[in-house]
This record gives C-alpha cells, sequence and structure tokens, in this order.
C-alpha cells in the first residue's frame, strides 16, 4: 500500500498569512494526488486533483504542486473561512490512501 | 448540479447488517466510478471501496473485504454498500463520492454499532 505522509500535522496561522502544506507519498504515484478541505460537521470538499489542477468553483488563493512523491498545497491571504482540516489522498493505485490530516487553526 | 445524497446509516448491533444507499442526481451516473470514504468520530478518512462504471472493477479496502459488498444500479442512479458482519470499528460517517479524484461527496450517513 502506498502510505500518504502530510506535514505539519497542525499549523497556527494569522488571517492573510501564506501557508503551505507538504504531502509525501512512499512511492511514486506521478500526479494522481488530490486535496481536500473539511470542516467540523461538514463532508469533505474538494480543492485540487491532478496534483495542481483546480477545481470548478475553487479560488484561486489554493494552489498545488509536485508530481513523483512530493507534493505541496499552498493557500494564500487566509481568511477565516480557510481554518479547516487539508487531506491529501493518492488516487495512483489501490488501495487509495488519504494522508493523516493537517488541521490549520487560527493564531 | 451534482448532488450526491446518502441514507441507510443507524444504529446496529455488533454482528448485525446495514445497506447504506448513495443517490446521484445532476451528472451522469453510468459514465463515473464511485466510491464509499468512511471517517470514524475524531479521526481521518479512510477509503472503504470503489466500483467502476459498469460494475467491471470493484475493489475494497482489507479492513472490509468479505463483509461488506459495493453495488451499483444504473437505472436508478444510486451506489450501494452492504455492510455484514458490523464490529466497533466499523462506527463511523459514510461519505460516497464520484469518481477516480473524488470530485464531489454526499453529507455523508452515520452507522452506530453498539450493543
Amino acid at each position: 500500500d502506498i502510505q500518504m505522509t502530510q506535514s505539519p500535522s497542525s499549523l497556527s496561522a494569522s488571517v492573510g498569512d501564506r501557508v503551505t502544506i507538504t504531502c509525501r507519498a512512499s512511492q511514486g504515484i506521478s500526479n494522481y494526488l488530490a486535496w481536500f478541505q473539511q470542516k467540523p460537521g461538514s463532508a469533505p470538499k474538494s480543492l485540487i486533483y491532478a496534483a495542481s489542477s483546480l477545481q470548478s468553483g475553487v479560488p484561486s488563493k489554493f494552489s498545488g504542486s509536485g508530481s513523483g512523491t512530493d507534493f505541496t498545497l499552498t493557500i494564500s491571504s487566509l481568511q477565516p473561512e480557510d481554518f479547516a482540516t487539508y487531506y491529501c489522498q493518492q488516487y495512483n493505485s489501490y488501495p487509495r490512501t488519504f494522508g493523516q490530516g493537517t488541521k490549520l487553526e487560527i493564531k | 448540479e451534482v448532488q450526491l445524497v446518502e441514507s441507510g446509516g443507524g444504529l446496529v448491533k455488533p454482528g448485525g447488517s446495514l445497506r447504506l444507499s448513495c443517490a446521484a442526481s445532476g451528472f451522469i451516473f453510468s459514465a463515473h466510478s464511485m466510491n464509499w470514504v468512511r471517517q470514524a468520530p475524531g479521526k481521518g478518512l479512510q477509503w472503504v471501496s470503489s466500483i467502476s462504471s459498469s460494475s467491471i472493477y470493484i475493489y475494497y479496502a482489507d479492513s472490509v473485504k468479505g463483509r461488506f459488498t459495493i453495488s451499483r444500479d444504473d437505472a436508478k442512479n444510486s451506489l450501494y454498500l452492504q455492510i455484514n458482519s458490523l464490529r466497533a470499528e466499523d462506527a463511523a460517517v459514510y461519505y460516497c463520492a464520484r469518481g477516480g479524484d473524488h470530485d464531489y461527496w454526499g453529507q455523508g450517513t452515520l452507522v452506530t454499532v453498539s450493543s
């Protein structure tokens, strides 16, 4: 199975900050990497697919990069609604696997 | 507008069974693979099962293999998850999600396991 490791597990930031979350795959997954945002009590929401493509309707403040084993999600100009938990997921092979999540909190 | 609506969750005793449903609308259901993902209380996301279009390919997480069965009815635009031999560790919110990249998710249905 491919293990997905996110870092950091939690992150404190202020409104207006720019933050980066990292996701590392235990083996190469090309660009079959997605990022999701989840707020308490809500379903996950897809932000990015194919490592760097923005889902329709997702603001351009979210950006993704990477290929192979190392990936990043960057969120610029943080707003209160961006504070949530973020997950990466590989869909290169089965079983699909998620990172453990990164909780983004307000400083 | 793409919509996925799960139902069928509830309180079940260990060893019991449940059938979850996911009603899809707003897209050509038959053209997409579909997935079940679960989230135990306070925990992260765990992929459970996937089914390809036309039900040609079916995959399960090792933790549910032999106990869970995924299926779809394209005529009814519906996805199903038959859950048997329920264990305490199966308690979670179960989400259905569309496609390889899980681009749309339902709101989830809660499965509680307790005697």
